[in-house]
């Protein structure tokens, strides 16, 4: 059965602290994987990674993916209270069902 | 913003009453994924819908149900409401073409009384 796994569940951090999220996954037939933020309601987009190695970068974010291992992280560095919010990371397979596995997500605090 | 839009934002029922949630999704795209989101867990896929079409079914009862119109918004029905049922649903709209990235609305809170 795919499954998308994210570690840490829940972090608190000070401003300016860099932090790490992981993401792994096992997803048949594996297409890309998506990271999101949700603050309220609906997620927003932040990354979609398909090719094992290559860093996508974006202000103060970045994502990596390794094909090899399964795995994703986002970095965030100086973080801001702003950043408070819950990462999603979701596999996508590459099939006509474009359905996206989702983990629980890793719910950051960052405290002044 | 995201151009995909979602009514009503909130909704209070009672067990076994049934609800329609309304999506529209952003122009140009074709495709509408709903999803079910619980407190403190990540989305889980309902179903989606492309060109008119059911294109994909998570592990939801027959009694939750979708409909695609030919402008590409899109409806999910639930019947026989269950107090399990309460949750944000999210819709996400998508264009074949991108590879996956989708693009949500705000939700609909829906409380099961």
């Amino acid at each position: 059965e795919d499954k998308v796994v994210q570690s840490p569940l829940s972090l608190v951090v000070h401003e300016g602290d860099t932090v790490t999220l992981n993401c792994s996954y096992e997803v048949t037939n594996f297409r890309s994987l998506l990271w999101y933020k949700q603050e309220k309601k609906a997620p927003t987009f932040l990354f979609m990674l398909t090719s094992s190695g290559i860093e996508k970068k974006s202000g103060r974010l970045s994502s990596i993916l390794d094909k090899k291992e399964l795995f994703s992280i986002l970095n965030i560095t100086a973080t801001q209270t702003g950043d408070s919010a819950v990462y999603l990371c979701a596999g996508k397979n590459a099939g006509n069902n474009r359905k996206l596995i989702w983990g629980l997500g890793t719910s950051l605090a960052v405290n002044p | 913003e995201t151009g995909v839009t979602q009514s009503p934002t909130h909704l209070i029922k009672t067990r076994g009453q049934q609800v329609t949630l309304r999506c529209s999704s952003q122009s140009g795209h074709n495709t509408v994924s709903w999803y079910q989101q619980a407190l403190g867990q990540g989305p889980q896929f309902i179903f989606q819908y492309y060109r008119e079409e059911e294109n994909g079914r998570g592990n939801f009862p027959p009694r939750f149900s979708g409909l695609q119109f030919p402008n590409y918004s899109s409806e999910l029905n639930v019947n026989a409401l269950e107090l399990d049922d309460s949750a944000l649903y999210l819709c996400a709209s998508s264009w074949t073409g991108t590879g996956g990235q989708q693009f949500f609305g705000p939700g609909t809170r829906l409380t099961v009384l």
